[in-house]
């Protein structure tokens, strides 16, 4: 089955704790993205990978960091510096930039302790 | 001129009747508009999309009405049935160097007996 795994499905972070979020895709998708929804402000870009070994900012990066080391995976840290992480984290992949349908996964659900 | 405005924030229906959803942007340079479905707990799915050569396209009950020159662009759910409810985000991409989809802030639509 192809598709997109994001784990943990939820996440629960104490103060000052760096935690990561687990995505993996095996569609063969060049490019992937990182998003956060919060209720009544739709998804808002946190970061996106065109290819591996290269990511750029979106428009919410402050307080996170990603790494892109296989074209397989796509993990992100929420870092102590985001101090407001509460929030519904999606991960998503594409063959190519935005003019190409963007698969998504399930979420992961990030809770502050 | 990144945004993307999107409307209404919710939407009641009965079953069998129109739901209409409308999305404005400000960039001329956007030439991607697609739409995607999300339920509860899950990631968002492609439903349909369109570019601005054409004034409407249509997948089964699914309708995307697109008015360049006023820059808006509407989705249209014929005959409503309670399996559509669900939240619909409109979103556009295009531009140079531009390879991130901005989001509306989503509808959640339901649709009622």
């Amino acid at each position: 089955d192809g598709g997109i795994t994001q784990s943990p499905k939820y996440l629960f972070r104490k103060e000052g704790q760096n935690v990561t979020l687990s995505c993996e895709q095996n569609l063969n998708h060049d490019a992937m993205y990182w998003y956060r929804q919060d209720p009544g402000q739709g998804l808002r870009l946190i970061y996106y990978s065109q290819i591996v070994n290269d990511f750029q900012k979106g428009d919410i990066a402050e307080g996170y960091s990603v790494s892109r080391e296989k074209k397989e995976s796509f993990p992100l840290t929420v870092t102590s510096a985001q101090k407001n992480p509460t929030a519904f984290y999606l991960c998503a992949s594409s063959i190519g930039g935005a003019r190409e349908t963007q698969y998504f996964g399930p979420g992961t659900r990030l809770l502050v302790l | 001129q990144q945004q993307v405005k999107q409307s209404p924030q919710s939407l009641i229906v009965q079953k069998g009747g129109i739901s209409i959803i409308n999305c404005a942007y400000e960039n001329t340079a956007f030439d991607y508009f697609p739409w995607y479905q999300q339920f509860p707990g899950k990631g968002p799915a492609l439903l349909i999309a369109i570019r601005p050569d054409v004034s409407e396209k249509k997948e089964g009950r699914f309708t995307i009405s697109f008015n360049k020159s006023a820059k808006q662009f509407s989705l249209h759910i014929m005959d409503s049935q309670p399996g559509d409810s669900a939240t619909y985000f409109c979103a556009a991409s295009g531009g140079f160097g531009n390879e991130k989809l901005t989001f509306g802030t989503g509808t959640r639509l339901t649709i009622i007996p």
